[in-house]
């Protein structure tokens, strides 16, 4: 099993329409982040929670919301989305003991807005 | 802000051949940390290898090893002995050592390997 779980993997849905990515970790790490790849853009941080109290915007929050409901889990939520949010989502962990702070990354969510 | 550029949008190398993959960032900090992560068709990123800035030796994982030049701010990837498994789009990230662990990332190289 995954160490880093991200649901759903694929979604399609349309303009307008408010969706939940879920992110789910059992590598004990106390760092969660959300990022989003585009084509020739890279990963571009959104989000980062470096615990459940601390929740901190990344480089394009705009549009954008997050959830740290337990230690274990983050959530992105896109309250209206719209066409250019298509995009591949990652969520990953980092362990704040591990002095060189590495990512580690769910499968990726494929999300789609017609 | 940190940026990372990775100016080789598409390379590709015979099988068994050597292949090198370039990677510049932009930073005023002293300490920091690179990596080079690896993103084949699944999607899934794995890191391949990384590199503190304080060290001086080159790192290396097996096939992969890394020419670290903190001058000219130039991390570049080396592949030898390329395999079929190797194809995969690459993204060279830097860390700053201080502060938010964020990892910043370069736009992608993707590299094909030619049997």
């Amino acid at each position: 099993d995954a160490d880093v779980t991200q649901t759903p993997r694929n979604r399609i849905t349309k303009t307008g329409k408010r969706i939940m990515l879920e992110c789910s970790q059992t590598k004990g790490h106390d760092r969660m982040y959300w990022y989003r790849q585009d084509p020739g853009l890279g990963l571009r941080l959104i989000y980062y929670s470096f615990d459940v109290k601390d929740i901190n915007k990344g480089e394009i929050s705009d549009g954008y919301s997050v959830s740290r409901q337990a230690q274990a889990k983050f959530s992105l939520s896109l309250e209206s989305a719209i066409p250019n949010q298509t995009a591949l989502y990652f969520c990953a962990t980092s362990d704040t003991r591990r002095v060189s702070g590495e990512l580690f990354f769910g499968e990726g969510s494929r999300l789609t807005v017609l | 802000a940190q940026t990372v550029t990775q100016s080789q949008p598409e390379m590709s190398v015979q099988e068994a051949e050597t292949v090198t993959l370039s990677c510049t960032y932009d930073t005023s900090e002293s300490d920091y940390y690179l990596f080079w992560y690896k993103q084949p068709p699944s999607r899934q990123m794995i890191l391949v290898i990384r590199q503190e800035a304080y060290k001086q030796q080159n790192a290396t994982e097996n096939r992969f090893s890394v020419n670290f030049q903190k001058a000219a701010k130039s991390f570049s990837l080396k592949i030898s002995d390329s395999q079929l498994g190797d194809a995969a789009m690459y993204f060279c990230a830097y860390r700053r050592d201080q502060g938010a662990q964020k990892l910043v990332f370069g736009q992608g190289t993707r590299l094909t390997i030619n049997p």
